[in-house]
């Protein structure tokens, strides 16, 4: 069974760089019709998709956080990596990785997450 | 980018009361709309795809319809372990976006 797990520093100083992986067990991120994502909440606030990659290394970005994000993967170590560069507080949320699947003729949708990762950006 | 509204923002319900939950585009989005359940201290869980396709596993009582600009998520006889909050996702243009989402809460 596949499963998604979050892991990275769990405090971020502003203006650094917040770095996330997404390691998933079970199975493979090469091919299919799958994509792997994103995706955030701020404390007791709603969802914000930050951007997804394909395994063949195409990504879509949220074009507010565009100029500050960038999404990677290593198929070979079944992760894909988050990176976030010049974080403020507005930046504090707890940080989901998720596998989106993109069926045939169908919408895309996120179908299985990882738990959440609380990050803190503060000094 | 497409904005989502949804309404209301928070319901009252009781075990057994059907429940309808709206969410309306900014733009049309053909079919292009998703529904998610999230409980606290949990990861949002997929219910209906596509607006009108249930995710496998999903319980019957769970339905989605709509197209174009407008959609509803309707729960039938809502149970116990419904109490969450819903969220409407478009997923028409690469930016997806959210819904605020819909606080089902117990009368």
């Amino acid at each position: 069974q596949l499963q998604l797990q979050e892991s990275g520093p769990g405090l971020v100083k502003p203006s650094e760089t917040l770095s996330l992986t997404c390691t998933v067990s079970g199975g493979s991120i090469s091919g299919g019709n799958y994509y792997w994502g994103w995706v955030r909440q701020p404390p007791g606030r709603g969802l914000e998709f930050i951007g997804s990659i394909y395994y063949i290394g195409t990504t879509t970005y949220n074009p507010s956080l565009k100029s500050r994000v960038s999404i990677s993967l290593d198929t070979s170590k079944t992760q894909f990596s988050l990176k976030l560069k010049s974080v403020t507080a507005a930046d504090t949320a707890l940080y989901f990785c998720a596998r989106e699947s993109s069926p045939p003729d169908y919408t895309k949708y996120f179908d299985l997450w990882g738990r959440g990762t609380l990050v803190t950006v503060s000094s | 980018d497409i904005q989502m509204t949804q309404s209301p923002s928070s319901l009252s319900a009781s075990v057994g009361d059907r429940v309808t939950i709206s969410c309306r585009a900014s733009e049309s989005i053909s079919t292009y709309l998703n529904w998610y359940q999230q409980k606290p201290g949990e990861a949002p869980k997929i219910l209906v795809y596509a607006a009108s396709r249930l995710h496998s596993g999903v319980p019957l009582r769970f339905s989605g319809s709509g197209s174009g600009t407008d959609f509803t998520l309707t729960i039938s006889s809502l149970q116990r372990e419904d109490f969450a909050t819903y969220y409407c996702q478009q997923s028409y243009s690469s930016s997806q976006t959210f819904g605020l989402g819909t606080k089902v809460e117990m009368k």
